[in-house]
């Protein structure tokens, strides 16, 4: 699994964007970006993933760049409820083992 | 549905007792998983079950063992509890073993005194 890096900690206003980066520089080609976060105290929660086009759902957007080494997370409107650690993920879609390796994250802050 | 449970909550034990961690899935998943997150640190797997009846290590698996029950139950036994195993576990369960949308649990929260 290529190697993730996300800043440690980062703040946004209730209603704006927030906008989380990851660097992932030695990704490969059959390998996708995953996110999940975990609230204080809770079980993570899966948010969105992709290969290389930008995906949105629900909870949020995914922009991955062209050349593939970084994206972002996008929560478009954040409100408090979504202050948690935000985990970066890149993982082969199909392997064996489901291992997912949960590293340091951001710690997103949402404040009024 | 309830999605993936998790008992107990909470759990204090002495050093050299033993427990065991519960753990069961209602959405019909083929693999289950057990992760314990120790304070300011990521996630850590302990065990796996890819499907009914196979069960296979992951990165920190001594102290531990597992049993799984049948499709829904996956549980997590501390023989002989230490100090170092003080963490909170977490459940988690997937359609598949390939697949890396996993579903967790609430979590247990245990001390080993």
């Amino acid at each position: 699994d290529a190697k993730t890096t996300q800043p440690p900690s980062m703040d946004c206003a209730e209603g704006r964007a927030a906008n989380l980066p990851c660097n992932h520089s030695t990704i490969s080609g059959n390998e996708y970006v995953y996110w999940y976060r975990q609230i204080h105290s809770q079980g993570p929660q899966y948010i969105i993933h992709g290969l290389k086009n930008n995906e949105t759902n629900e909870m949020a957007s995914l922009i991955i760049t062209e050349d593939r080494k970084s994206s972002t997370l996008i929560l478009p409107h954040a409100t408090l409820r979504d202050t948690a650690v935000y985990y970066c993920i890149v993982r082969v879609a199909m392997n064996q083992g489901g291992k997912l390796i949960f590293g340091q994250g951001t710690e997103l802050s949402v404040k009024p | 549905n309830a999605g993936v449970t998790q008992t107990p909550k909470f759990q204090v034990l002495k050093t050299g007792q033993s427990m065991t961690l519960q753990c069961a899935q209602d959405m019909n998943h083929n693999s289950m998983y057990w992760y314990r997150q120790d304070p300011g640190m990521g996630l850590r797997l302990i065990y796996y079950s890819a499907s009914e009846g196979t069960t296979d290590k992951g990165e920190v698996p001594n102290g531990y063992n597992v049993s799984r029950l049948n499709k829904r139950e996956f549980s997590l036994r501390l023989e002989s509890a230490a100090p170092s195993q003080t963490s909170v576990y977490f459940c988690a369960s997937s359609v598949l073993a390939a697949y890396n949308e996993q579903f967790f649990g609430p979590g247990t929260r245990l001390t080993v005194l």
